[in-house]
């Protein structure tokens, strides 16, 4: 199975700021890598697929890049409806595996 | 719109059996395949396996060959997950979730709908 590397794994930033958050494969996946957000209580909500493909009705602010085993998910000014937390999945290798998640926090 | 409604929490002793339904609407049902996911309290998500509404193939992840079983009911668009001898590491949210991708085996799955997920407590 391909591991999946999150770091770091809890951010604390103020709306408004930028972020990048990490994903690291423990092989290469190509570009086969999503990216979903989760709030308590709700299931994880596709974001990002295959990189750098917004998932309907997801803001620009949200971008995605990377190749191989190293990948990153941009928030570019963050909202307070973004303080969640993001887990990456790989889809290249069966069986689909999935990082253990940032939490991005308030300040 | 595409929606999955899943059963209600249950609560199981060790060894006990737990089958969790979820009725899709919104969407072509036969078309696309289905996946289990669960989630452990504090961890990332865990795919358990997937099953292909309209010829019933199924696949499962190597962790829970011999314990877990999908089905499916076309004529309620209904997907259901039975795991058999629970313990308590099998407490977790369950959920069922729609593979995006219209053309191919199931294998490279991208999750763009989740149900509402299922608590599943097992606990003597």
């Amino acid at each position: 199975e391909i591991a999946l590397t999150q770091s770091p794994a809890t951010l604390s930033l103020s709306p408004g700021e930028g972020v990048i958050l990490s994903c690291r494969a423990s092989q290469g996946v190509s570009r086969w890598l999503a990216w979903y957000q989760q709030k308590p209580g709700q299931p994880p909500r596709l974001l990002i697929y295959d990189t750098s493909n917004r998932a309907t009705g997801v803001p620009d602010r949200f971008s995605g890049s990377g190749s191989g085993t190293d990948f990153t998910l941009t928030i570019s000014s963050l909202e307070p409806e973004d303080f969640a937390l993001y887990y990456c999945q790989q889809r290249d290798t069966p069986p689909a595996t999935f990082g253990q998640g940032t939490r991005l926090e308030i300040k | 719109q595409v929606q999955l409604v899943q059963s209600g929490a249950e609560v199981k002793m060790p060894g006990a059996s737990v089958k969790v339904s979820c009725k899709a609407s919104g969407f072509a049902f036969t078309s696309y395949y289905m996946h289990w996911v669960r989630q452990a309290p504090g961890q990332g998500p865990e795919w358990m396996g997937m099953m292909h509404p309209r010829s019933g193939s199924t696949s499962y992840a190597q962790k829970f060959q011999g314990r877990v079983t999908m089905t499916s009911d076309t004529s309620t668009t209904t997907v259901y997950l039975e795991l058999i001898s629970l313990t308590s590491d099998d407490t977790a949210v369950y959920y069922c979730a729609k593979d995006q991708v219209v053309r191919g085996d199931g294998t490279r799955p991208i999750f763009d709908y989740w149900g509402q997920g299922t608590l599943v407590t097992v606990s003597s």
